[in-house]
Formats: structure tokens, C-alpha cells, sequence
């Protein structure tokens, strides 16, 4: 079993939509959890990051962290199509390494 | 905010040559870098962690003989693919960590990452 999963998609939504974007994990030491987002041939860049559980919003964005069902989720509102990305859930305890999951492609048709 | 620079973008090289990818923090000191590796529609696998002024940590399953790591400046390291075959083109990206900045354990900046096609 991996340590984190994600599904890979892809995902397809009108412009408008509501995109649901989720991760599950089974390592109960990560405390730190972020979503980057990850345009085609370019590096990840950090999107959210919640500690511990909880919910964080930044303008179109919420993440939302569960650390008893080990499940985290971003949520994008008002989906645009400059958000047609692959999506990545990152996770870390300690340790000073992120572990990714496999990332979500999406594209957001106008 | 912090910058990671990494050079070349992309590569092309034949069969059994080696190449040299470099990852600079241009603002920032960055003690620990991390070498990733990316396949098509996959994630980022972790290939090792490289600490300033000593000999990095690889991961389970990477060859440190093949894939050379230095990480001689606080603010340099060099993966070098040696030898490289078909196999090992791949997307390789780095990310350095602000320790300054990095108080709550996320500041990983990524670099653009490098494509490397081995012929």
C-alpha cells in the first residue's frame, strides 16, 4: 500500500464548476499538508498547506485536513480554465521529506 | 519570495554519456536539497536528499553510483547522470528548503525541472 493515495484521474468540469480534488494517506506521523499545483514540463508550485487538521481557504481555494480518517481534500471554486493543471497532495512528518500521491490531472473546459 | 534555478531545461544525449543538472537557490540559502524524479502521469519520487558539505542520503532502489549528487555551496547541487541510458529519461526536478523561512516545515521551492532524453 502506498503512503499516500490520490486518484489520477483525469478530471473533466465545465468553467464554473466546483472541482473536488482528495487524498487519502495511512502514515499517522504526518502532521504537515500541502497541494501543489503543477503546470505540464514545470516544477510544483505550493498552492495550500495546512498543519494538522483542519480548514484553510485562500480566495478560490479550501483545503480541508481530517487526521482521524487520514483524509485531506482541496476544494476550487468557481473553477477557471487557467486551472487546468495536475494537482498534487504532499504530506510530511518530521522527517524533512515530502511524500507525494500520484496527482490528479485537470482540465477545466471553457 | 524564494527561487529555485534549474539548469539546463532540457537534454538530449546519446547512450553512455553523462549529464550535469544544476539547482540554485538564487535568494536564499538552502542547506538540504531534494532530487525528484518524474514519470508520465505520475508523481514525484523522492531520489535523494543532499545536505551542504556532505554526502547526500539516497533513497531505497537509487544507485549513487549512477546518479551523482554534490552539494558543495549553500546555495548549489549537481545531479549528475552518469552513463546515462534510454531508461533513465526522465523529468528530474530539485527543491530546496529555507530553513530561514521554512518555519513550519513547507518551504520546499521547486526548481522548473529538466527533461532528459537519453538516445
Amino acid at each position: 500500500q502506498k503512503e499516500v493515495e490520490q486518484d489520477p484521474g483525469p478530471l473533466s468540469v465545465p468553467e464554473g464548476a466546483i472541482v473536488s480534488l482528495n487524498c487519502t494517506y495511512s502514515n499517522s506521523a504526518f502532521q504537515y499538508f500541502m497541494w501543489y499545483r503543477q503546470y505540464s514540463r514545470k516544477g510544483p508550485e505550493l498552492l495550500m498547506y495546512t498543519y494538522s487538521s483542519g480548514n484553510k481557504e485562500d480566495g478560490r481555494f479550501t483545503a480541508q485536513v481530517d487526521k482521524s480518517s487520514k483524509y485531506i481534500s482541496l476544494f476550487i471554486r468557481d473553477s477557471q480554465p487557467s486551472d487546468s493543471a495536475t494537482y498534487l497532495c504532499a504530506m510530511n512528518s518530521n522527517t524533512g521529506k515530502l511524500i507525494f500521491g500520484q496527482g490528479t490531472t485537470l482540465q477545466v473546459k471553457p | 519570495g524564494a527561487v529555485v534555478s534549474q539548469h539546463p531545461s532540457w537534454v538530449i544525449c546519446k547512450s553512455g554519456t553523462s549529464v550535469k543538472i544544476e539547482c540554485r537557490s538564487l535568494d536564499f540559502q538552502a542547506t538540504t536539497m531534494f532530487w525528484y524524479r518524474q514519470f508520465p502521469k505520475q508523481s514525484l519520487m523522492l531520489m535523494a536528499t543532499s545536505n551542504e558539505g556532505s554526502k547526500a542520503t539516497y533513497e531505497q532502489g537509487v544507485e549513487k553510483d549512477k546518479f551523482l549528487i554534490n552539494h558543495a555551496s549553500l546555495t548549489l547541487s549537481t545531479l549528475t547522470v552518469t552513463s546515462a541510458h534510454p531508461e533513465d529519461s526522465s523529468f528530474y526536478i530539485c527543491s530546496a528548503r529555507d530553513l530561514i523561512r521554512d518555519t513550519k516545515n513547507k518551504g520546499y521551492t521547486f526548481g522548473s525541472g529538466t527533461r532528459l532524453t537519453v538516445v
